[in-house]
């Protein structure tokens, strides 16, 4: 069984400032990982994706990814926030088992304070 | 091209009733997936249809269905709703049902019981 683990439901950060918004996850196969947002009264939007190469995935909206396989991580950054990259933040799992078919973690809401 | 729809927006109703809740997917796309989303938690995963048969399921009790229809637009019914049933459901669309088929998702529709 796969699952994903969302260490930081709060992310305070001021304008302009970096950021990171960490993701662990746990799976017996090999795995596909999804980063989402989700402005308020909106559905979700897929902001990148690793499926295999290169460990480094840039997304939407200035924001990276970098997959750690020995580390079972899949932590999303972004250089420079603004105040619109307000919102929460969903990681996702997958494997071939499962194809699209999504686990999410809990969410890290991302607060850009000015 | 139109995306994701659901309806209703919002919802209320009293336990014990039952609902529907409508999905019209993206044009093209043969493959839905319904997912819950309780306040302040991630989506989870109810289950997928594939042209037109239930390809997957998550850990939903069998009160919780769906159908999918010829055009690909979907229904999600709930019997017997419990206080614990109120969430925002999601619909999401894609192409196809493998891990490389990007979900699209519609902005759901927010259930209340009461």
């Amino acid at each position: 069984a796969q699952s994903v683990t969302q260490l930081d439901s709060q992310v305070p950060v001021f304008e302009e400032a970096p950021v990171e918004l960490r993701c662990n996850y746990s799976s017996s196969v090999s795995v596909y990982l999804f980063w989402y947002v989700q402005y308020p009264n909106q559905g979700l939007q897929l902001l990148l994706k690793y499926l295999s190469g290169s460990t480094l995935v840039k997304g939407i909206n200035g924001f990276e990814a970098e997959f750690n396989k020995s580390q079972t991580s899949f932590h999303l950054r972004k250089p420079s926030v603004h105040i619109s990259d307000t919102a929460e933040y969903f990681c996702a799992v997958s494997d071939s088992r499962a194809g699209n078919m999504l686990t999410f973690g809990g969410g890290t809401r991302l607060m850009v304070k000015p | 091209e139109t995306g994701v729809t659901q309806s209703p927006t919002h919802l209320i109703k009293t336990r014990g009733q039952q609902v529907t809740l409508r999905c019209s997917s993206q044009s093209g796309h043969n493959t839905v997936s319904w997912y819950q989303q309780a306040l302040g938690q991630g989506p989870q995963f109810i289950f997928q249809y594939y042209r037109e048969e239930e390809n997957g399921r998550g850990n939903f009790p069998p009160r919780f269905s769906g159908l999918q229809f010829p055009n690909y637009s979907s229904e999600l019914n709930v019997n017997a709703l419990e206080l614990d049933d109120s969430a925002l459901y999601l619909c999401a669309s894609s192409w196809d049902r493998g891990f490389v088929d990007t979900q699209y998702f519609g902005p759901g529709t927010r259930l209340t019981v009461l």
